[in-house]
């Protein structure tokens, strides 16, 4: 059973539309992340958040926007993609425990296809 | 730069055992984790090593050598839902995961 939840799990979408990607977490955890991860490639970091403030961002395109209203839920905001950003799109949330290792769980990933 | 490197995937039989090798070479060590993710599904954690050594959990063991900056997974007694992908991430100085490509661990009957 995973504490984090992604909606939707799915999405298609074109390169002229908006949608937004949900994560939730029910841990009570005080830093949240979003990664990139493409087939046989390693997580690519893009953003994170510590207690609500942006600490991470890492020269990820503006067409991908961040939000977080509170320590519980984070969104992806995505417009005029491309479809090389066709991936699966994964949250995670940790402790934000700073200056020590922090164990990262995930949500189960929104599978994204941009036509 | 930093670097992980795994293999991509490996193939083990049903009720074997099978070691994934892990190396890296980053910016300061704060630790390694190893995490299996399912086809479709979130990565699940599995352990941390932060000190030279054997950590067992069950039918799964990490081992670490930090002045190697090599580390393996063993899983034993494999089983059908052992059919996953095996991800390596070191915690470098910055306390930022970096993560390897995964390893596709294929178990045949």
């Amino acid at each position: 059973e995973t504490g984090v939840t992604q909606t939707p799990r799915h999405l298609v979408m074109g390169m002229t539309n908006k949608k937004s990607l949900k994560c939730e977490q029910h841990l009570g955890h005080n830093a949240m992340y979003w990664y990139k991860q493409s087939a046989k490639k390693p997580l690519e970091l893009m953003f994170v958040y510590n207690f609500k403030e942006q600490t991470e961002n890492n020269s990820v395109p503006s067409r991908f926007s961040p939000e977080c209203p509170n320590s519980s839920h984070l969104f992806l905001h995505l417009h005029t993609l491309q479809p090389e950003d066709s991936a699966l799109y994964l949250c995670a949330s940790s402790q934000g425990t700073s200056g020590s290792p922090d164990t990262q769980y995930f949500g189960p990933g929104t599978r994204l296809t941009v036509l | 730069g930093q670097n992980i490197d795994q293999p991509t995937e490996m193939t083990a039989t049903e009720g074997a055992i099978v070691q994934i090798n892990c190396t890296y070479q980053t910016s300061g060590f704060n630790g390694l984790f190893w995490y299996q993710q399912h086809a479709g599904e979130a990565p699940t954690f599995l352990s941390y090593n932060v000190l030279d050594g054997l950590e067992e959990k069950g039918r799964f063991s990490s081992f670490l050598s930090r002045s190697k900056g090599y580390s393996y997974l063993l899983l034993k007694e494999l089983q059908m839902k052992d059919s996953a992908s095996y991800l390596c991430a070191v915690m470098d100085s910055n306390y930022q995961l970096i993560w390897g490509a995964g390893t596709k661990l294929i178990i045949k009957p």
